[in-house]
């Protein structure tokens, strides 16, 4: 089986740009979420999806923000780029409520 | 907040048992214990889980205090590819998906 897929894997952005990231879960998984990790803050949730329903979020501006599409295929976007938002972004998908499972990351850099 | 508390590093010979401790003093009764590890770079990779009872799977032992304030985790046998961030989580299961982590603890596996 198949694990979670982040594409792209590497992204380089300029501040004020946005960018549009995504996830493929597990074949079967129905829940997704994203999580935001920097050397500062360590990992931390962003949002998670089920369903193509926003079910938990995170405390992050509203620059942040995602979705979830009918085969649980998910993209998160940021808007207005900071440099703060350079980060590894990774994916999770799980059966709700079971272990997650990780995606590689997708590791964004804003200069 | 994360409800865990952990060692910020270990260090273990490579061939020896490493013990990770976690402290979870303000556990609920419908919470479990995860762990996760991270390698460098990469998303975190499920180990284990338990409720009260000890566990076992191919990777590691999951031991949990009677109380279930503090639990263990065991690698039998370390090498150098367990050197990781170890992340030990209270969460309840088949809920929702958000997990709170904490900073966890870097494993050194010491040749």
């Amino acid at each position: 089986k198949a694990g979670v897929t982040q594409t792209p894997r590497y992204l380089i952005k300029t501040r004020g740009q946005q960018v549009t990231l995504s996830c493929s879960p597990i074949s079967g998984h129905r829940s997704v979420s994203w999580y935001q990790q920097t050397p500062g803050q360590g990992l931390q949730f962003l949002f998670e999806y089920f369903s193509e329903t926003q079910r938990n979020k995170g405390n992050f501006p509203g620059r942040f923000s995602g979705r979830q599409f009918s085969n649980s295929r998910s993209e998160m976007n940021v808007s207005t780029l900071e440099l703060g938002d350079s980060a590894l972004y990774l994916c999770a998908s799980s059966a709700l409520g079971a272990e997650q499972y990780f995606g590689p990351g997708t590791r964004l850099t804003v200069t | 907040d994360a409800k865990t508390t952990q060692p910020p590093s270990m260090d273990c010979a490579e061939g020896r048992a490493a013990n990770l401790p976690c402290n979870h003093s303000t556990i609920s009764g419908n919470e479990y214990v995860y762990w996760y590890r991270q390698i460098h770079s990469q998303g975190p990779q499920y180990i284990i889980h338990g409720l009260k009872n000890n566990e076992t799977n191919e990777m590691a032992s999951l031991i949990i205090t009677e109380d279930r304030k503090s639990s263990t985790l065991i690698l039998p046998h370390a090498t150098l590819r367990d050197t990781a961030v170890y992340y030990c989580i209270v969460r309840v299961e088949n809920r929702d998906d958000k997990i709170i982590f904490g900073k966890g603890t870097r494993l050194h596996i010491l040749p």
